[in-house]
């Protein structure tokens, strides 16, 4: 079964600066996507980034970019410039290419410093 | 453009009431989908659909049912709710292999 593990239950960052958030997942499937969604305290969630297996280009979105190595099973998000509205929960999640089911992560609560 | 609405935001119920969750989308998604969320857990697969009159189990479908009549709306069930569902409920659609838009969160208590 497919499994997706984000080890940092909370990380913190001062505005301005970088972080990264780790996800690493377990598959055997070679064909897949991967994702990060982000929750705000107002529990929306919404779609950070996405990445294609298939592509070895890591996806970018602005401020927000993945280092994904496919080999490690790694999907990590950066999340350059940290503003404070970057205050949310963050979730991975997995997707294989055959299903339309998402497979979350535990999340990781990310606060932001003036 | 409303996205995805779920219906009621809130609610508490005792243990052993029954209630429904409405969820509609207007964007003509085939898939559509019910997640729960716990403290310090992701959002896990309760039951899903593929299509109008089709509805699948998830993860986590025990004490729970869903129908799905028309396409822009699917509908969860708890026949007798008991506390342990006690949760944060989420639906979500989409089009096959793209993206799932989430709706705002339904906050359900069961005492």
């Amino acid at each position: 079964a497919q499994t997706v593990t984000q080890s940092q239950p909370e990380m913190s960052v001062q505005e301005a600066e970088t972080v990264t958030l780790s996800c690493t997942y377990d598959t055997s499937e070679s064909d897949y996507y991967l994702f990060w969604y982000k929750q705000p305290p107002s529990r929306q969630m919404i779609l950070v980034i996405r990445q294609e297996a298939y592509k070895q280009q890591n996806a970018t979105e602005n401020r927000f970019s993945v280092n994904f190595q496919k080999a490690a099973k790694s999907f990590s998000l950066k999340i350059s410039d940290s503003q404070l509205g970057d205050a949310a929960m963050y979730f991975c999640a997995y997707r294989a290419a055959d299903t339309d089911k998402l497979i979350f992560g535990t999340g990781t609560r990310l606060q932001v410093f003036p | 453009n409303a996205g995805v609405t779920q219906t009621p935001k809130f609610r508490v119920l005792k243990t052993g009431q029954s209630m429904t969750l409405l969820c509609a989308q207007d964007m003509n998604h085939e898939y559509m989908y019910w997640y729960r969320q716990d403290p310090g857990m992701g959002l896990r697969l309760i039951h899903y659909s593929v299509g109008e009159g089709t509805t699948a189990k998830g993860e986590v479908p025990d004490g729970y049912n869903v129908s799905r009549l028309k396409k822009q709306n699917f509908l969860l069930g708890l026949e007798s709710a008991a506390p342990s569902q006690t949760s944060v409920y989420f639906c979500a659609s989409s089009y096959f292999a793209q993206p799932q838009h989430f709706g705002d969160g339904t906050r359900l208590s069961i005492l």
